[in-house]
């Protein structure tokens, strides 16, 4: 089973800095099947990215997602106020398909 | 446009069983796995598992094995998950999510409460 890890745990930014947030799995993630959820209070995770890297649909451009076999990056170019939240990565290639513990992007 | 709106917020004592639908509109529905995730109060989110709508087969989690049944009716483009011999650490809301094939999980419902308490 492949376990999932995120760093940091919490990344204090002001509005209009880049966010790098990383995800990590414990063994090769098959046809890149990583995908970033961001979820704000309340609400359910919306699909940022998948495919390690395809922007799913009406997804801003500031958000980037890279990486391969084990190590993923989820780039936020220029932080918007409404990019304060927390941010999940998932792997779905194989299953189970397990989420990663999140980082959350606060506001410094 | 695509929507999976959820059944309401339920209170079980410890030792029942819930069962939570997933009423899906805007797409074919047997095209799609409806998956199946909570999140525990301030906690992550868990995957639970999934069905395939079309044949009806279902994949589950090691940690619900045996607690857990996921079903659907076809005729009314609804899924059911349910949960017996709940917890007081069951307490959680309960999530569906659509699948496309390759994809991961792209439209979710509203969510449902689920609180376990004596």
């Amino acid at each position: 089973e492949i376990v999932l890890t995120q760093s940091p745990v919490t990344l204090s930014l002001s509005p209009g800095e880049r966010a790098t947030l990383s995800c990590r799995a414990s063994q090769s993630i098959s046809s890149n099947y990583l995908a970033w959820y961001q979820q704000k209070p309340g609400q359910a995770p919306r699909l940022l990215i998948y495919g390690a890297s395809t922007r799913a649909s009406g997804i801003p451009d500031r958000f980037s997602g890279s990486g391969s076999g084990t190590d993923f990056t989820l780039t936020i170019s220029r932080l918007e106020p409404e990019d304060f939240a927390v941010y999940y990565c998932q792997q779905y290639g194989a299953s189970p398909w397990p989420f990663g513990p999140g980082t959350k992007v606060a506001i410094k | 446009q695509v929507q999976l709106v959820q059944s309401g917020a339920e209170v079980k004592k410890p030792g029942a069983s819930v069962k939570v639908s997933c009423k899906a509109s805007g797409y074919t529905f047997t095209d799609y796995f409806i998956h199946w995730v909570r999140q525990a109060p301030g906690q992550g989110l868990e995957w639970m598992g999934y069905i395939n709508v079309y044949s009806g087969g279902t994949n589950y989690a090691q940690n619900f094995k045996g607690r857990v049944t996921m079903t659907r009716e076809r005729s009314i483009s609804t899924a059911h998950m349910e949960l017996t011999s709940l917890r007081s650490d069951d307490t959680a809301v309960y999530y569906c999510a659509r699948r496309p094939p390759q994809v991961a999980f792209d439209y979710w419902g509203q969510g449902t409460p689920v609180t376990v308490s004596s």
